[in-house]
């Protein structure tokens, strides 16, 4: 059965500075990956998806995530952080069945 | 998401009491899903649909049961609520290929059980 390990329950940037989140996955068959944004008070929006096409996904508000098999990972990253960019992320995998397995989520603070 | 509608938005309910959370959509879509979200676990699937009257079982399942009888709407129901169900619920729905676009997810219902 696939899943997903999200290391790092809360990371903490400064506005301007890299933003890195980390997803590891586990399937027995070629993934299918996400990344969801959650703001408060709201339901999850899709960032990106990888679907093996190519293996740099660029997703919206300039996040990008690449897939890595031999590491089995898929971390997000934004080159400079804004404020608005605080909220919790959701690393995903399904196996290309009916269900979407979620991370358990990290949360992430921008500091002025 | 305006193709997706939870209702209600909010519900403080008793132990012991029946509890009926609605999902409706207006995107046509075959799949249906219900997470439910709570600190420290992420979200996890409770029941999904394929279609009308075609329902399944998640991984967090027992004390819930669903029900489909039109496409545009996925009814969630707490036969007798508990205190470990307290949590926000989230619908999801999706199109045919939907691992190659995900999902779309409602706004959430927050159920407080006292």
């Amino acid at each position: 059965a696939q899943s997903v390990t999200q290391l790092g329950s809360h990371v903490s940037v400064s506005e301007g500075a890299l933003v890195l989140l980390r997803c590891n996955y586990s399937s027995s068959v070629p993934p299918y990956l996400f990344w969801y944004v959650q703001y408060p008070n709201q339901g999850l929006q899709l960032l990106l998806k990888y679907t093996s096409a190519a293996t740099l996904v660029k997703g919206i508000n300039g996040f990008e995530a690449e897939f890595k098999k031999s590491e089995t990972s898929f971390h997000l990253t934004k080159p400079s952080a804004h404020m608005s960019d605080a909220a919790e992320y959701f690393c995903a995998v399904s196996e290309g069945d009916d269900k979407i397995i979620f991370g358990k989520g990290t949360r992430l603070h921008i500091l002025p | 998401d305006a193709g997706i509608t939870q209702s209600p938005r909010h519900k403080v309910t008793e132990t012991g009491t029946p509890v009926t959370l609605r999902c409706h959509q207006t995107e046509n879509h075959r799949y249906m899903y219900w997470y439910r979200q709570d600190p420290g676990h992420g979200l996890r699937l409770i029941h999904y649909s394929y279609g009308v009257k075609d329902t399944d079982k998640g991984e967090v399942s027992d004390g819930y049961s669903v029900s489909r009888s039109k496409t545009e709407d996925f009814l969630l129901t707490l036969e007798s609520a508990t205190s470990s169900q307290t949590s926000v619920y989230f619908c999801a729905i999706s199109e045919l290929d939907r691992t190659l676009v995900g999902y779309t997810f409602g706004s959430g219902t927050r159920l407080t059980v006292v």
